[in-house]
């Protein structure tokens, strides 16, 4: 079964830009109809989208995110990216990487998730 | 972007209560509301999918009901595993956005 799994620094300085990959494994990323979500959550609140891409490398992003979002495949890797620019202290959270199918786009399953702090 | 309203937004019950948690969405979506289950620590778990229908896996105890812009989930004879954050998930209308939670306490 797939599993997700994501890496990265987990100290960001203000106004530089939040880097996070998410492995996946038991499943070729660029195989069957899914989609490749990057979703946060900030300490004790509730669950953000911040967007997602497909196989094709098609993505999507939250509007309220979109001019400081790129979502990417790397595909030699079985990996997808997320890259956030300009982050300030409301960017610290857990993110949640996950895999969303075409029919429906729920996101499942999803990675452990990773505490990324924006903080000098 | 589709609001979803969550109520209540914590609850405290006993083991083998039934409880229900409702969701509400600021534009009909049909049928495409799922829940999450979330303990603490941990990545959310899909429960239940485009309204109704059960993931794999999950205990018969859970159930949802609803379409269009009001759904319910419920949980029948609560056990103690089920201390966590519920939340509801529509996927209808891109961006896709989650409701604001329902924590649920066990006694």
């Amino acid at each position: 079964q797939v599993q997700l799994q994501e890496s990265g620094p987990r100290l960001v300085q203000p106004s530089q830009t939040l880097s996070l990959n998410c492995t996946v494994s038991g499943g070729s990323i660029t195989s069957g109809s899914y989609y490749w979500n990057w979703l946060r959550q900030p300490a004790g609140r509730g669950l953000e989208w911040i967007g997602r891409i497909d196989t094709s490398g098609s993505t999507n992003y939250n509007p309220s995110l979109k001019s400081r979002v790129t979502i990417s495949l790397e595909k030699s890797k079985n990996q997808f990216s997320l890259k956030l620019g300009s982050v300030t202290a409301a960017d610290t959270a857990v993110y949640y990487c996950a895999r969303g199918r075409s029919s429906g786009w729920y996101p499942d399953p999803w990675g452990q998730g990773t505490l990324v702090t924006v903080s000098s | 972007e589709v609001v979803l309203t969550q109520s209540p937004d914590f609850q405290s019950v006993t083991p083998k209560e039934k409880i229900t948690i409702t969701c509400r969405a600021s534009q009909s979506i049909g049928s495409s509301l799922h829940w999450y289950q979330q303990k603490s620590g941990q990545s959310p778990k899909l429960l239940i999918k485009f309204a109704s229908q059960s993931f794999s896996g999950v205990p018969s105890r859970f159930s949802g009901s609803g379409s269009g812009t009001d759904f319910t989930l419920t949980i029948n004879s609560l056990e103690a595993e089920d201390a966590a954050t519920y939340y509801c998930h529509q996927s209808g209308v891109l961006p896709l956005t989650f409701g604001g939670g329902t924590k649920v306490e066990i006694k």
